[in-house]
Formats: structure tokens, sequence, C-alpha cells
């Protein structure tokens, strides 16, 4: 089974605290993406990283960075963490290819107090 | 990727077929109509794809519109098991590095006995 880990379920961090969230996935994909996700706004898309090194911003990216060296890493960065990225945040992988499907983790929900 | 619009809520009682719709009035030739589904405190989960016939697999059934432009997810007996947020999106079927996946607020799914 593809599995797609996140580093951390819980989080819980200071305002101004730079803030990992890891996303390790098992399978070679080639694509991997990070989302947050809020109460009425549904899945929002921060980076996609179609293969090592690269990436591209999503439809919310200010704010956040992302780094991934290796293929089955992805990491999320908040620089300084504010309280208004407080949230569920999401991470999927997928391989490159035709009507493939993407595989998420279980979420890592993030408080910024 | 084209944008999709779903009902923000649906109920349904168990056993029976719950049908979720979803308008995609602007998708192109080439993009797949996908649904995925998030239970509670979940990752989202893939369910069926189709490009224009329709689609049953153990999970769901898929039924487009001939000209594309709608579809509806059919859980043909729904139990407590299937409340759920019901995400529909359209991709191109091919994944490589212009692969975004762009979830909408998707369609949340009341079961009840």
């Amino acid at each position: 089974d593809v599995k797609v880990t996140q580093s951390s379920r819980y989080l819980v961090k200071r305002t101004g605290e730079k803030v990992f969230l890891e996303c390790v996935q098992d399978m070679d994909h080639e694509n991997m993406f990070w989302y947050r996700q809020d109460p009425g706004l549904g899945l929002r898309l921060i980076y996609f990283s179609y293969d090592v090194k690269m990436k591209e911003k999503g439809d919310i990216p200010e704010g956040y960075s992302v780094s991934r060296e290796k293929k089955e890493r992805f990491s999320l960065i908040l620089e300084s963490a504010s309280t208004n990225q407080t949230s569920m945040y999401l991470c999927a992988s997928r391989t490159v290819g035709t009507n493939t499907e993407a595989f998420f983790g279980q979420g890592t929900r993030l408080t910024v107090v | 990727d084209a944008k999709t619009t779903q009902p923000p809520s649906m109920d349904c009682a168990e056993g029976r077929a719950a049908n979720l719709p979803c308008n995609h009035s602007t998708i192109s030739g080439n993009e797949y109509v996908y649904w995925y589904r998030q239970i509670h405190s979940q990752g989202p989960q893939y369910i069926i794809h189709g490009l224009k016939n329709n689609e049953t697999n153990e999970m769901a059934s898929l039924i487009i519109t001939e000209d594309r432009k709608s579809s509806t997810l059919i859980l043909p007996h729904a139990t407590l098991r299937d409340t759920a947020v019901y995400y529909c999106i359209v991709r191109p079927a091919y994944s490589g590095n212009t692969g975004k996946l762009i979830f909408g607020q998707g369609t949340t799914l009341q079961v009840k006995p």
C-alpha cells in the first residue's frame, strides 16, 4: 500500500517561530502537494512539486516556502508563523502518468499561538 | 484545471442511494472527472474517475452527461460510514509537471439512520 506520512499529527507553535512540516512518501512518486484545509474553504493548494528541486506555487503560497531535496520528502516551511496560519495541513503524492490518483497523508493540525 | 461547482451539503437516509451532483461547464476535451472523499480526521481518498462513459467500481458509480458539463456520483446504498466531504475535480488524463490538483469546497454528505 502507498504510504504518505506526515511527521506530526498535532503541532503547537508560537507566533514568529520557524515551522517545518515534513511529508514522506514511499512509492517513488514524482509529484507532491501541500494543501491547507479550513472550515468552509475546502482544500486549497499551497505548493506543488513535480520533481526533485522543482516547485510551483499553488493558489495560496504567501507566507510559505517548500523544499524538495529528495524525491521522497517534501517539506513545507513557515518562515515566521502567524496565527492566521493555524489550520489543517495535508500532503499528497502522485506518480506521473495517465489517470493516476493522488494519495494523501493523515494531516497535521497546526495551531499557532 | 477547470473549476467545479458542488452543493455545500446534502442529507441521505441510510440504505438509500446518495446522488451527489457536480457542475463542470468549462471542462475541456482532454479532462477527466475525478471524485475523492474525506472522512472526518482523515486525508482525502480517491473514489472513481471517468471521461465520458459511465463508470462503476466497488465504491460508487459515476454518471457523466452527454455534453460532459455535469456529473453525478452515486453511492447505491449509503451507510453511516459514507458520511464525509465529497470532492469533484477535473484534470487532464496525463499528470506531469503541469498537474496541479485543485480541489473546491466539496459537498458534505450526512447519512442519517
